[in-house]
């Protein structure tokens, strides 16, 4: 079975930082493009990142750059995305999901709440 | 950056009605359109690709049309499990930009 699952959200103050992970079972992470996308509480999704196979392509959120950092470690089959610089704007489900042109499947998403 | 225009932004219909929602891009994104049905408290699950293409193990009722910047959904006839918000989003270009969401509601 297909699946993406996500951990290390928390709760964070102002100014902190989190490591999202996005682990992957039933297909090889290694051979396709994952891309994060977040939701704010009773808000729309918001695209955030994506990282290519190999980690060689790389592209931000203009929302996000300079503050936050995807990665990959293909031989532990998962993806990272780096929060720094938190903000209460950044409070909101991160998930991570497949990309060839569309993002399938999804994560059940992981939970960040940036509050003092 | 391509935005992405959904109309309307809530519909409220019952069982058995046939729906059609809009979605509008900014600038001309071919077929790079695809739409995703959300629940509450659920992640996002993927309806139609390529504005047209029915994902695996989606119902025939749902269907997409559309090119260049003007797409739809169209649920030809609602079921109760239906009702929940739908968002499409433009794979054209970065940023991957999602319109606003419809809800729908009985």
């Amino acid at each position: 079975q297909v699946q993406l699952v996500e951990s290390g959200g928390g709760l964070v103050k102002p100014g902190g930082s989190l490591r999202l992970s996005c682990a992957a079972s039933g297909f090889t992470l290694s051979d396709h493009y994952i891309s994060w996308i977040r939701q704010a509480p009773g808000k729309g999704l918001e695209w955030v990142s994506y990282i290519s196979s190999s980690g060689s392509i790389i592209h931000y959120a203009d929302s996000v750059k300079g503050r936050f950092t995807i990665s990959r470690d293909n031989a532990k089959n998962s993806v990272y995305l780096q929060l720094d610089s938190l903000t209460t704007e950044d409070t909101a489900v991160y998930y991570c999901a497949k990309l060839l042109n569309r993002f399938d499947p999804w994560g059940q998403g992981t939970q960040v709440i940036v509050s003092s | 950056d391509i935005q992405m225009t959904q109309s309307p932004s809530s519909l409220s219909a019952s069982v058995g009605d046939r729906v059609t929602i809009t979605c509008r891009a900014s600038q001309r994104i071919s077929t790079y359109l695809n739409w995703y049905q959300q629940k509450p408290g659920k992640a996002p699950k993927l309806l139609i690709y390529d504005a047209s293409s029915l994902q695996s193990g989606v119902p025939s009722r749902f269907s997409g049309s559309g090119s260049g910047t003007d797409f739809t959904l169209t649920i030809s006839s609602l079921q109760p499990e239906d009702f929940a918000t739908y968002y499409c989003q433009q794979s054209y270009s970065s940023p991957y930009t999602f319109g606003q969401g419809t809800t729908l509601e009985i």
